[in-house]
């Protein structure tokens, strides 16, 4: 069984550019929540995705989205960066698409924006 | 709006000591759910318990114990036994819908 997996492991970018972070599922499920960490932080709830859809949104701006594949793996897409933006994004899969089930969570993608 | 409140930051400890990590929440509805994950120094987030709120059972798995309680809307965590293995940062989550929120976390250091 092959575990949630994400892609890149770190990255820099400059204000007001863009990045695309990637996220494969573990094998079977087909929801993928994305987080993002602020250093010291608690997660928090970006938005999660079932059956290539959206079903919910925490409270992040537009210019964070994302998109599932039919394989149900995952991007997030960030627009604009800002100094803010700096954080660890994790991104978790589970069944049955909503928030009340166990989530498996990858190892994070450390994005620093300078 | 929930809220999850860890009011211990760090806690240390020596090895074979017990320690509970507390956890209180806020929310005014009456279905939710309630987690407990660890995250080690590698990051990623390791799954240890899920709660509904319809069961208050207090549950225990081998040196882990829970204890729900709703009257103080608290869902406490204690390592019995604690070892070198187990410092970790732990949060506490509560799940209401489509609204997921974690605590600051609890950074466990076990000395040994």
């Amino acid at each position: 069984e092959t575990g949630v997996t994400q892609s890149p492991t770190h990255l820099i970018k400059t204000r007001g550019q863009q990045v695309t972070l990637r996220c494969s599922s573990q094998s079977g499920h087909n929801t993928v929540s994305w987080y993002q960490q602020a250093l010291g932080q608690g997660p928090q709830f970006i938005f999660q995705y079932y059956r290539e859809e959206e079903n919910g949104r925490g409270n992040f701006p537009p210019r964070f989205s994302g998109l599932q594949f039919p394989n149900y793996s995952s991007e997030l897409n960030v627009n604009a960066l800002e100094l803010d933006d700096s954080a660890l994004y994790l991104c978790a899969s589970s069944l049955a698409g909503t928030l009340s089930s166990e989530q498996y969570f990858g190892p994070g993608t450390r994005l620093t924006v300078t | 709006a929930q809220k999850v409140t860890q009011a211990q930051t760090e806690i240390s400890v020596v090895e074979k000591e017990d320690v509970t990590l507390d956890c209180v929440y806020e929310t005014r509805d009456t279905t939710y759910y309630l987690f407990w994950y660890k995250q080690p120094p590698s990051g990623e987030l390791v799954f240890l318990i899920r709660r509904n709120s319809f069961d208050e059972q207090n549950e225990i798995s081998g040196r882990y114990s829970w204890n729900f309680q709703k009257s103080t809307s608290s869902f406490n965590f204690t390592i019995t036994a604690s070892q070198v293995v187990d410092s970790a940062v732990y949060f506490c989550a509560l799940s209401v819908g489509y609204d997921m929120r974690f605590g600051a976390g609890t950074r466990l250091t076990v000395k040994p």
